[in-house]
């Protein structure tokens, strides 16, 4: 069955390194997503993509995040500065269109610590 | 600000009784809405969706939707130990709105 893929599993920073979190969406699906879940809270949306450009993104996502899918397969989400709030879970989901009855489907998560 | 409220819980039901989890949510437009389950460290796992006003069955699992009153529930009949997980109400906002909005989860423990 095909499957969303992170990685790395668990990603260690020092405070204002850069990170870059990889993931994988399942081939023939059109649309990603960034979603992270702070420990104990809830999973927040941070940024779609559609057509190689940003379809929308939330309020959490400032100038200090970037996505960008390099190559046919590879989605990327880049913090260039990190801070000790971005320690949190992240999600990477794909969905093949936007019909309502399509499940976006999540890969396992990268575990983000900022130190 | 669109939100999705659910009851964090602890939810604590016997086994083989019957679980019901709630959400409401304030976008009057959302078309579509989604049940995950998540256990600890993982990510989320879609159970069932809905997008028609009343009732959908899936093996143990019954999702009801009201629209009007900006209600959706899951029901788990003959509740498992491997049901004890945190159940997760997210919506799918207005038309143009891809993103799925999450509720704040319900931990549901089940008890042999």
């Amino acid at each position: 069955e095909p499957e969303v893929t992170q990685t790395p599993s668990h990603q260690v920073t020092q405070m204002g390194q850069e990170v870059i979190l990889r993931c994988v969406p399942i081939s023939n699906h059109l649309y990603f997503y960034w979603y992270r879940q702070i420990l104990g809270q809830k999973v927040e949306f941070l940024v779609s993509f559609y057509n190689n450009e940003i379809s929308e993104k939330s309020e959490i996502f400032d100038d200090q995040f970037s996505v960008e899918r390099p190559d046919g397969s590879n989605f990327t989400l880049k913090i260039r500065s990190t801070k000790l709030e971005d320690s949190a879970m992240y999600f990477c989901a794909s969905i093949l269109s936007w019909a309502e009855y399509n499940e976006q489907f999540f890969g396992p998560g990268t575990r983000l610590t900022v130190l | 600000q669109k939100e999705v409220e659910q009851n964090s819980g602890p939810l604590s039901v016997p086994e083989g009784a019957i679980a019901s989890l709630n959400c409401t949510y304030s976008d009057r437009g959302s078309q579509s809405f989604f049940w995950y389950r998540q256990y600890s460290g993982k990510s989320p796992e879609l159970i069932m969706f809905i997008y028609s006003n009343g009732d959908k069955e899936d093996g143990r699992f019954t999702a009801q939707l009201n629209k009007a009153s900006q209600y959706v529930s899951l029901l788990i009949r003959d509740s498992q130990p491997s049901d004890s997980a945190t159940y997760l109400c997210a919506v799918r906002g207005s038309q143009g709105a891809q993103k799925l909005v999450f509720g704040q989860g319900t931990r549901l423990t089940i008890n042999p």
